[in-house]
């Protein structure tokens, strides 16, 4: 099984839509972060949160939401789709430890259409 | 925030051949990873380098943090190589930037 997961893989949706996307990983990493990815453009920061109850804002949050529901658990919703938020978007896990060392772990992403 | 700069931006090799890609970044960095993204879009750790060099197989890197600036070495280059490669940095915040990417494309 994947370490992290995301769901859905594909999703195409209409404008104002609400939208989730969800991720959940069993890797036991408390960091958890949200990127989207545009052509040419590499990956931007929307949201990341260290801990269960740390949230916060990344590059380009807004018109962007989260909810860190667990540690395992990191949704990120669109509270009203519009067509640039077309993207595909990328959830990773990263294993912060004191003494050195973070590395990112992605999900496989999630492909959205606003139309 | 840290800038992170990738070059070259595109690279078309001949299977076999070897390359360099490279990443800038701006101020010092406590991480460093490079990242493969394959043709389906999977984003593929390659290394975690801060500093110092590593090597897996035909691919290295080595990051100069004085200097700022690390490379990731391809060497015999094969078509499984193709996609993008990504430089993340983090500095004292622990905050990741990516680069905007190399994109590779190896020919038969």
């Amino acid at each position: 099984d994947a370490d992290v997961t995301q769901t859905p893989r594909n999703r195409i949706t209409k404008t104002g839509k609400r939208i989730m996307l969800e991720c959940s990983q069993t890797k036991g990493h408390d960091r958890m972060y949200w990127y989207r990815q545009d052509p040419g453009l590499g990956l931007r920061l929307i949201y990341y949160s260290f801990d269960v109850k740390d949230i916060n804002k990344g590059e380009i949050s807004d018109g962007y939401s989260v909810s860190r529901q667990a540690q395992a658990k990191f949704s990120l919703s669109l509270e009203s789709a519009i067509p640039n938020q077309t993207a595909l978007y990328f959830c990773a896990t990263s294993d912060f430890k004191a003494s050195g060392g973070d590395t990112q772990y992605f999900g496989p992403g999630t492909r959205l259409t606003v139309l | 925030g840290i800038q992170v700069e990738q070059s070259p931006p595109d690279l078309i090799l001949q299977e076999g051949a070897n390359s360099t890609l490279r990443c800038n970044f701006s101020d010092s960095v406590n991480n460093l990873q490079w990242f493969h993204q394959n043709p389906w879009g999977q984003l593929i750790n390659l290394f975690y380098i801060p500093s110092g060099t590593k090597q897996n197989g035909r691919l290295s890197a080595t990051t100069v943090a004085t200097e700022r600036y690390s490379l990731l070495y391809i060497s015999s280059s094969q078509t499984t190589d193709s996609g993008v490669y990504f430089c993340a940095v983090e500095g004292g915040s622990y905050i990741p930037t990516f680069g905007r990417g190399t994109s590779l494309i190896v020919h038969p």
